[in-house]
């Protein structure tokens, strides 16, 4: 148990849905973020949000919109996705935002797009 | 802009020791941190270097030196449960957002 939970575990959508992924962090953090991780890829920082603001954004499609409306929670909401943006989508927290900082991921949620 | 490169892949036997290694190009360097990851499993930590040196963390022991761009994690007395895959990663602009290596799988063999 890492501290930072995430839900649901598994999503099948179809590429005219809306759902959201969700993130809860127990730890007191102040720093959280989402990544995507697609099967032989690094894993790829797509948004984070330090003390619920957004600092950064890496170019990620407009049918991703992240969410942070308190420190221990973060959305990641979903509209008109395509099929390769199926992978395991990963929150993480860090205390703050210095190099030397531990991240802390969830278990990830795993989605398919079909 | 930021890259991490390490082997795609190395297998041991129990009770080796095994270098995981980590090149990487940065524009501004903080640190190397390690990760480990089994199969559905989170990402967890296993170390950070900041300075040029070896950091010893159990079995784990991390290295780093900053002007060669390069690192390596070395894992000893291996066992099964330390097939995982593992992952380099350097925080980026500013000390934050993390980038990480494609990652290397480990599959120790009985």
């Amino acid at each position: 148990e890492t501290g930072v939970t995430q839900t649901p575990r598994h999503l099948v959508m179809g590429m005219t849905n809306k759902k959201s992924l969700k993130c809860e962090q127990h730890l007191g953090h102040n720093a959280m973020y989402w990544y995507k991780q697609s099967a032989k890829k690094p894993l790829e920082l797509m948004f984070v949000y330090s003390l619920e603001e957004r600092v950064e954004n890496n170019s990620v499609p407009s049918r991703f919109s992240p969410e942070c409306p308190n420190s221990s929670h973060l959305f990641l909401h979903l509209h008109t996705l395509q099929p390769e943006d199926s992978a395991l989508y990963l929150c993480a927290s860090s205390q703050g935002l210095i190099s030397n900082e531990k991240l802390f991921f969830g278990s990830g949620t795993q989605l398919s797009v079909l | 802009g930021q890259s991490l490169e390490q082997p795609s892949e190395v297998t041991a036997v129990e009770g080796a020791i095994v270098q995981i290694n980590c090149t990487y190009q940065t524009s501004g360097f903080y640190g190397l941190s390690w990760y480990q990851q089994h199969d559905g499993g989170a990402p967890t930590f296993l170390s950070y270097n900041a300075l040029d040196g070896l950091e010893e963390t159990g079995r784990f022991s991390s290295f780093l030196s900053r002007s060669d761009s390069y690192g390596y994690l070395l894992l000893q007395e291996l066992q099964m449960k330390d097939s995982a895959s593992y992952f380099c990663a350097a925080p980026g602009a500013y000390g934050q957002n993390f980038v990480f290596g494609p990652g290397t799988r480990l599959s120790v063999l009985p």
